[in-house]
């Protein structure tokens, strides 16, 4: 079964410093998203890219957060100087949603563990 | 703006008894519902969804849930719970291209 695969899967990271998360979605999907989720509690959005831009981003993604997506297969989320309160679990999902159908399931990637320090 | 509430944090069960974890939801229009679910250190697995069509759906690891769209629920169920079935359960929607998660259930369940 296609599966959404994320590295590093922890990464502990001083207070100020850059991170970079990566994901490599399903192949053929079209959408891509990151979620993030504080000490096993609620999934919250932050992100959405279609389309080799964003199509959607929360209150949380502020401009210490970019996405890109460099080579057609990685989608990377970057945090250009994180704060303690970035400390979480990230999530990259993909979705096929073919046409105006939005049926589909979204598959999660097991998720970037991050600590800052 | 499109939500779903989960108002139990935990829920506790006997291994063998059925289970039932509460999902409501609030989008408009016809909703499209999920149910996830999060074994420890884990990433978000898909069990089921209601799309339209028969209000009884069943999903992955014996689970279901019912549809109520007068009541505007999707409970998730199982006739005979497990200890594996231990996790974080988080019901979600989606009305555009977003999916929105509800706060997660904690279903223990005891031998």
């Amino acid at each position: 079964e296609p599966e959404v695969t994320q590295t590093p899967s922890h990464q502990v990271t001083q207070m100020g410093q850059e991170v970079i998360l990566r994901c490599v979605p399903i192949s053929n999907h079209l959408y891509f998203y990151w979620y993030r989720q504080i000490l096993g509690q609620k999934v919250e959005f932050l992100v959405s890219f279609y389309n080799n831009e964003i199509s959607e981003k929360s209150e949380i993604f502020d401009d210490q957060f970019s996405v890109e997506r460099p080579d057609g297969s990685n989608f990377t989320l970057k945090i250009r100087s994180t704060k303690l309160e970035d400390s979480a679990m990230y999530f990259c999902a993909s979705w096929a949603r073919w046409n105006t159908d939005l049926s589909t399931e979204a598959f999660f990637g097991q998720g970037t563990r991050l600590t800052v320090v | 703006a499109q939500s779903v509430a989960q108002p139990e944090d935990q829920v506790n069960v006997a291994e063998g008894n059925p289970l039932t974890v509460k999902c409501t939801y609030s989008v408009s229009g016809n909703p499209y519902l999920f149910w996830y679910v999060q074994y420890p250190n884990r990433g978000l697995q898909f069990l089921l969804k209601y799309i339209t069509g028969d209000n009884l759906v069943k999903g992955s690891y014996g689970f279901e849930a019912e549809f109520n769209k007068s009541q505007t629920s999707f409970h998730l169920k199982k006739p005979s719970a497990l200890v594996s079935d231990s996790a974080l359960y988080f019901c979600a929607c989606r009305r555009t291209d977003k999916l929105i998660f509800g706060t997660g259930t904690r279903l223990q369940v005891f031998p």
